[in-house]
């Protein structure tokens, strides 16, 4: 099966960066996703990475290394707004590459 | 353009009751993807709909069934409840059958179902 392991929980400041961390053991792996979702939300897209690298997308970036199973969500700037949960989600052939299968989430808190 | 709906937004039941839920996809989108989420953890896949067919499902019982209309609105069903089925249902709809590399899933507000 598959399983992705990300922290519970991160506290950072305004204005600061914060990176979220997702480590993942699948089969055929075919891509890492980022999703937002504030209390009583829904989930929000962030970004996608299917090739090792960097993907810049405002404020918000992600990074993957295909060889180490592993990947990250950089926040930038930070403002209290982005007090949220932060899934990683895979796509993999155990589920398919129809189904997204996601971590626990990790729940960022944004101090002034 | 809408985005994904659904309804209703709250439902309470009783153990061994049974639930419909609805979701409407967003404009323009054709497959319906139903995840449920419990408390602090992230969603889980339930099945995914395409032109009115389940493509693919997840590790949930067949207490757990589906629908898709040719408008491309969907329904989750759940028979015979259990207490562990509280959760909040999330509806996401994408364009296609999601083999692109840059598929995204748009999700709805979501149902929160408590069963007592």
């Amino acid at each position: 099966g598959q399983s992705l392991e990300q922290p519970s929980e991160v506290t950072a400041v305004e204005g600061a960066i914060v990176q979220i961390n997702c480590t993942y053991q699948t089969s055929g792996f075919y891509g890492l996703s980022w999703y937002q979702q504030h209390d009583g939300g829904a989930p929000t897209f962030l970004s996608y990475n299917a090739l090792d690298g960097l993907e810049e997308t405002g404020r918000f970036s992600s990074f993957l290394s295909r060889s180490d199973s592993y990947g990250y969500l950089l926040l930038q700037e930070l403002q209290m707004k982005d007090s949220a949960s932060y899934f990683c989600a895979v796509r993999d052939r155990d589920t398919g590459r129809r189904a997204l299968t996601f971590g626990s989430g990790t729940r960022l808190q944004v101090q002034p | 353009d809408a985005g994904v709906t659904q309804s209703p937004t709250h439902l309470i039941k009783t153990r061994g009751q049974q639930v419909t839920l609805r979701c409407s996809p967003k404009s323009g989108h054709d497959t319906v993807s139903w995840y449920q989420q419990a408390l602090g953890q992230g969603p889980q896949f339930i099945f995914q709909y395409y032109e009115e067919e389940e493509r693919q499902r997840g590790n949930f019982p067949d207490r757990f069934s589906g629908h898709q209309f040719p408008n491309y609105s969907s329904e989750l069903n759940v028979n015979a409840l259990l207490l562990g089925d509280s959760a909040l249902y999330l509806c996401a709809s994408s364009l296609g059958l999601a083999e692109t590399s840059t598929d995204t899933q748009y999700f709805g507000p979501g149902t929160r179902l408590t069963v007592l």
